[in-house]
């Protein structure tokens, strides 16, 4: 099956703890990012990937860190820097950076 | 003035009527328009794209640009219960090689 997959689903972080969510695609997309939602609110981009080893901060990346060292993969780092964590987290892959097409997300809860 | 606005809804119509969600931006020389669909508790799953001025019709579904109003709605024909959830539109920001930037999104419920 072709898709975006993430894990976990669910994620409980306590405090000043680091946690890493995965991100896998098999789709061949050369871009990756990750946004977070929170209760009633739009997408925030936190960083993005259009190529492996490269990749851009978005509009909220404090707290955050990423790494792209395959194509196929973009896992997100929330540290313990990141004082409200909580919210959903999405990940999107798409050839270069046109139409996104979005994994199942998880959901990051602190303890 | 944000760079992507949505009316927040919700907006309730009743089943079988049409559904006019709207959308504008701010950059002017913005290129390619998105519309997904969120249901409560899922991701975002893309439901249209469009990039020139005019209509776009998919089934049941209608989108609609106005480059120089700089607005994009997108209709929905024979509204269904199924189709309540959160419609988000998003943008990228000028000539492209950048991220979409997306609105808040506009939650419709559509009445039995």
């Amino acid at each position: 099956d072709g898709g975006i997959t993430q894990s976990p689903k669910y994620l409980f972080r306590k405090e000043g703890q680091n946690v890493t969510l995965s991100c896998e695609q098999n789709l061949n997309h050369d871009a990756m990012y990750w946004y977070r939602q929170d209760p009633g609110q739009g997408l925030r981009l936190i960083y993005y990937s259009q190529i492996v080893n490269d990749f851009q901060k978005g509009d909220i990346a404090e707290g955050y860190s990423v790494s792209r060292e395959k194509k196929e993969s973009f896992p997100l780092t929330v540290t313990s820097a990141q004082k409200n964590p909580t919210a959903f987290y999405l990940c999107a892959s798409s050839y270069s950076t046109d139409t996104q097409y979005f994994g199942p997300g998880t959901r990051l809860t602190v303890l | 003035q944000k760079e992507v606005e949505q009316n927040s809804g919700p907006l309730s119509v009743p089943e079988g009527a049409i559904a006019s969600l709207n959308c504008t931006y701010s950059d002017r020389g913005s290129q390619s328009f998105f519309w997904y669909r969120q249901y409560s508790g899922k991701s975002p799953e893309l439901i249209m794209f469009i990039y020139s001025n005019g209509d776009k019709e998919d089934g049941r579904f209608t989108a609609q640009l106005n480059k120089a109003s700089q607005y994009v709605s997108l209709l929905i024909r024979d509204s269904q219960p199924s189709d309540s959830a959160t419609y988000l539109c998003a943008v990228i920001r000028g000539s492209g090689n950048t991220p979409l930037v997306f609105g808040k999104g506009t939650r419709l419920s559509v009445i039995a």
